[in-house]
């Protein structure tokens, strides 16, 4: 069983429209989430992170947390061109063992055209 | 504040040989996580290294190793390199390990 799995994708959406991607994770001692942005070519670039359940906000970027179902979710709002990647769900926890780790789903493509 | 930097970009060896990469923390953060990425299995963790400690071990081989520096610079080795061995290896560096992380532009290594 995966640990962190995101929907396959790929996720088509034209410019100005919602993209909502979703994740969800096996381990229920999970304490932080993560969403990074890679661009083809590049490294993994940090856009959001929650720890909380509930929803969080930034720009035109809205996480969304529930720890009872095990769910994480990221929504772009006015999507554009420049938002065409793959979007990485990424899972921490703290202290003990696994310090420094985060587990990642597979990535979800997104292409937003114009 | 300078990101994460890695040397060196881009490194193809052959069968059997050994590399060293390394990685230069952000400013101020003392963990660092190494991680390799493959298109088949996405992005796996190696190890995590906190104030010239590993704290935390990836399920990789003993060939995979690392070291962290007293000044929080990092050094992942590989020794007798196979084909499988090629991908893209990031590190990524955070204030205290676990928590939000930044990747290194990434070196990409070929295994002929």
């Amino acid at each position: 069983q995966k640990e962190v799995e995101q929907n396959s994708g790929p996720l088509s959406v034209p410019e100005g429209a919602i993209a909502s991607l979703n994740c969800t994770y096996s381990d229920r001692g999970s304490q932080s989430f993560f969403w990074y942005r890679q661009y083809s070519g590049k490294s993994p670039e940090l856009i959001m992170f929650i720890y909380s359940n509930g929803d969080k906000e930034d720009g035109r970027f809205t996480a969304q947390l529930n720890k009872a179902s095990q769910y994480v979710s990221l929504l772009i709002r006015d999507s554009q061109p420049s938002d065409s990647a793959t979007y990485l769900c990424a899972v921490g926890w703290a202290g003990g063992t696994s310090y420094g780790k985060l587990t990642f789903g597979q990535g979800t493509i997104l292409t937003v055209h114009p | 504040k300078a990101g994460v930097t890695q040397t060196p970009r881009y490194l193809i060896k052959t069968r059997g040989q050994q590399v060293t990469l390394s990685c230069s923390p952000i400013s101020g953060h003392r963990s660092v996580s190494w991680y390799q990425q493959t298109p088949g299995q996405g992005l796996q963790f190696l190890f995590e290294y906190f104030s010239e400690t590993q704290r935390n071990k990836g399920n990789f081989p003993g060939r995979f190793s690392g070291r962290q520096f007293s000044n929080s610079r990092s050094e992942m080795n590989v020794s007798t390199l196979e084909l499988g061995d090629s991908a893209l290896y990031l590190c990524a560096s955070s204030a205290r390990g676990g928590n939000e992380q930044f990747f290194g532009p990434g070196t990409r290594l070929t295994v002929l």
